[in-house]
């Protein structure tokens, strides 16, 4: 079964750019849609965007003018950068892959706090 | 936006009992794109039924799904202290791509 592990900073700052990347165990990238979703904490989740492993994004309209994704196949990996944080992005925030149109595998998540 | 609400927000119940957790759109949704998971606290979401009605790899027969249109239902029986997780309904469709309902905490004391 496909392992996807989220990474990167923990904390960032108010008005910066949060930046993860989420690494898949195994080749399947290629072939496949991932996602981006994030969770509040003790809230629902928030799906923020998908890309394909040829690189074509498509993002949630709530977070349109400030998400950015992109995919590197040779590395196995996928990322995210969200623009202009505040305190309300703070949330841990998941990686995973879509199996069709629903998502069958996750990362465990990271935590990212936005805060001074 | 299609908006999942779901119901109750907390369910107590206790082993061995059904449970039936609901999930209502604010437009129709097609079944084949409905989707439950289950998540514990700590841990990423799992996947639970696809399609309204098919179980992901390694699910027990004990959960199911059924509905259609804006009406859906996920049932647990025989339901045991493991089953304690929060349920979340998903669609696909519309704008945004994925949404999915606030969630439905069960618990089994």
């Amino acid at each position: 079964q496909v392992q996807l592990q989220e990474s990167g900073p923990g904390l960032v700052k108010p008005s910066e750019t949060l930046s993860l990347s989420c690494t898949v165990s195994d080749d399947s990238i290629s072939g496949y849609y991932w996602s981006w979703i994030r969770q509040a904490d003790g809230k629902g989740l928030e799906w923020i965007g998908r890309i394909y492993s040829s690189g074509t994004p498509s993002y949630n309209p709530s977070f349109q003018s400030r998400v950015t994704m992109s995919v590197d196949t040779s590395k196995k990996q996928f990322s995210l950068k969200l623009s202009s944080v505040t305190a309300a992005d703070t949330a841990v925030y998941y990686c995973a892959r879509l199996g069709s149109w629903y998502f069958d595998s996750w990362g465990h998540g990271a935590l990212v706090t936005v805060s001074s | 936006e299609i908006v999942l609400t779901q119901s109750p927000g907390t369910l107590s119940l206790s082993p061995g009992e059904r449970a039936t957790l609901s999930c209502r759109a604010s437009q129709n949704v097609s079944s084949f794109y409905l989707a439950w998971y289950q998540q514990k606290p700590g841990q990423a979401p799992r996947l639970l039924m696809f399609g309204a009605s098919s179980r992901a790899t390694g699910i027990p027969d004990r959960f199911s799904g059924t509905g259609s249109g804006t009406d859906f239902t996920l049932s647990i029986s025989r339901l045991e202290p493991e089953d304690s997780a929060v349920y979340y309904c998903q669609q696909f469709g519309g704008s945004p791509l994925y949404t999915f309902g606030q969630g439905t905490k069960l618990e089994i004391k």
